[in-house]
């Protein structure tokens, strides 16, 4: 069983403060890494995808991957109220449009 | 473009009932994905398409679940007895063909389906 786990949380952090959000896989054949925010009640949504070990930077987020780890962590700078969310892991499976999602962390920016 | 579309966006009915729930992709989309998301488990892949046929079928949780794809602009899942068990919200997500990698999903607004 391909897994993708994630801290449920609540990670609570300060408005304007770093939220680092963490992620592990177990498939070692996986390629692509997604993580998706999603407000409740709402459906998800794609904020952030990476494909190469390093470093994604795509405005206040960074994506950051280490498939030697089977790891994948989102940074959120500058944290705002309406970061706050459950965000949700994401991982290809061997036939690469098939994703695997972690069961989310929940972010909580306190003003 | 109006997003994927999903109806209908809440459904109660009794165990043993039929259910069918309803999803419209992007127009341009070859890719159609049933998810279901419960706390316990999350958000799970039942099954998915490309251009209209089934590919991966391996998360129907059992045989009263099936799903059809008449068309590119219309699929269909079906519970049928549902059980309270099945009680969830279905995603319907659809996506571009992208030989090299894996495109952007994007979700429908889901069904939350609630068995009694």
């Amino acid at each position: 069983q391909k897994e993708v786990e994630q801290n449920s949380g609540p990670l609570s952090v300060p408005e304007g403060a770093i939220a680092s959000l963490n992620c592990t896989y177990s498939d070692r054949g996986s390629q692509s890494f997604f993580w998706y925010r999603q407000y409740s009640g709402k459906s998800p949504e794609l904020i952030m995808s990476i494909y190469s070990n390093g470093d994604k930077e795509d405005g206040r987020f960074t994506a950051q991957l280490n498939k030697a780890s089977q790891y994948v962590s989102l940074l959120i700078r500058d944290s705002q109220p309406s970061d706050s969310a459950t965000y949700l892991c994401a991982v290809n499976s061997n036939s690469g449009y098939a994703l695997n999602f972690g069961k989310g962390t929940s972010l909580l920016v306190t003003p | 473009d109006a997003g994927v579309i999903q109806s209908p966006r809440h459904e109660v009915t009794e165990m043993g009932q039929e259910v069918t729930l309803r999803c419209k992709p992007i127009s341009g989309h070859d890719y159609l994905f049933w998810y279901r998301q419960t706390m316990m488990r999350g958000l799970e892949l039942l099954i998915y398409f490309n251009n209209n046929v089934p590919i991966d079928d391996s998360g129907m949780p059992e045989d009263r679940f099936s799903a059809k794809m008449p068309n590119a602009s219309f699929s269909t899942l079906k519970i049928q007895p549902s059980e309270p068990r099945d009680s969830a919200v279905y995603f319907c997500a659809s996506s571009w063909d992208l030989a090299s990698s894996t495109d952007t999903q994007y979700f429908g607004p889901g069904t939350r389906l609630t068995v009694l």
